[in-house]
């Protein structure tokens, strides 16, 4: 069974930083690509940031560009997203989400519970 | 304002059919394939349809979707009242260096 499992999320300040953590099991990790979506609680889903298997794919949606960095560590099957000059705007849950193949291009399929983010003084 | 335009409600009762439509461009859903992803009060979203048409194991046959040229829809039939949720439809988007993108969504309501 695929289980992802967020943690690290929080209470950031602006311009401070967060870590967010994804452990997977359930699937062979290093075959397939991740993802960070994020959701603003009643609004809708939006793409954060995307990672390829082998790491050698890495995309950013323009909202956090030069501010946030995804990476990944195949030996610990785990995923990570390093948020740095937080904003308001950056509050939402952050959800964790396998790629259905190893390339950013196709569809993420199974999708963590979520941590929560938010940024306020 | 997003990407992907989808309609903000749709509805039905019990037994219908409903379809939920998604409208984009030639750099995203005139280029690549759509996906659907339904989402229940208070869970995380879980992919119904991959590749524009293909259904992961477990989502029953009675969910379908098509695509033509830039739109694309998602139906329903043999409406059930679990079936109400929000749903998004999504694609890889060429612009802007490559990203995903995401209809805003569509809340179905089962009357």
């Amino acid at each position: 069974e695929v289980q992802l499992v967020e943690s690290g999320g929080g209470l950031g300040q602006p311009g401070r930083s967060l870590r967010l953590s994804c452990a997977a099991s359930g699937f062979r990790f290093d075959d397939y690509a991740m993802h960070w979506v994020r959701q603003v609680p009643g609004r809708g889903l939006e793409w954060v940031s995307g990672i390829s298997w082998s790491s050698g794919s890495i995309a950013y949606a323009e909202s956090v560009k030069g501010r946030f960095t995804i990476s990944r560590d195949n030996a610990k099957n785990s995923l990570y997203l390093q948020m740095n000059s937080l904003r308001g705007e950056d509050t939402a849950l952050y959800y964790c989400a396998k790629g259905h193949e190893g390339h950013i291009k196709v569809a993420p399929d199974y999708w963590g519970q979520g941590t929560p983010v938010s940024v306020s003084s | 304002q997003s990407v992907l335009t989808q309609p903000p409600s749709a509805s039905g009762t019990p037994g219908q059919r409903v379809t939920i439509s998604c409208s984009g461009s030639s750099s995203n859903i005139g280029g690549y394939t759509v996906n659907w992803y339904q989402q229940l009060p208070g869970t995380a979203p879980k992919l119904l349809i991959y590749s524009d048409t293909q259904r992961p194991s477990g989502v029953p046959d009675r969910i379908s979707g098509s695509k033509s040229g830039t739109s694309a829809s998602l139906a329903i039939s043999g409406l059930q009242s679990e079936d109400e949720a929000d749903y998004y439809c999504a694609a890889w988007d060429d612009s802007l260096n490559g990203r995903w993108v995401f209809g805003a969504g569509t809340k179905l309501t089962v009357l």
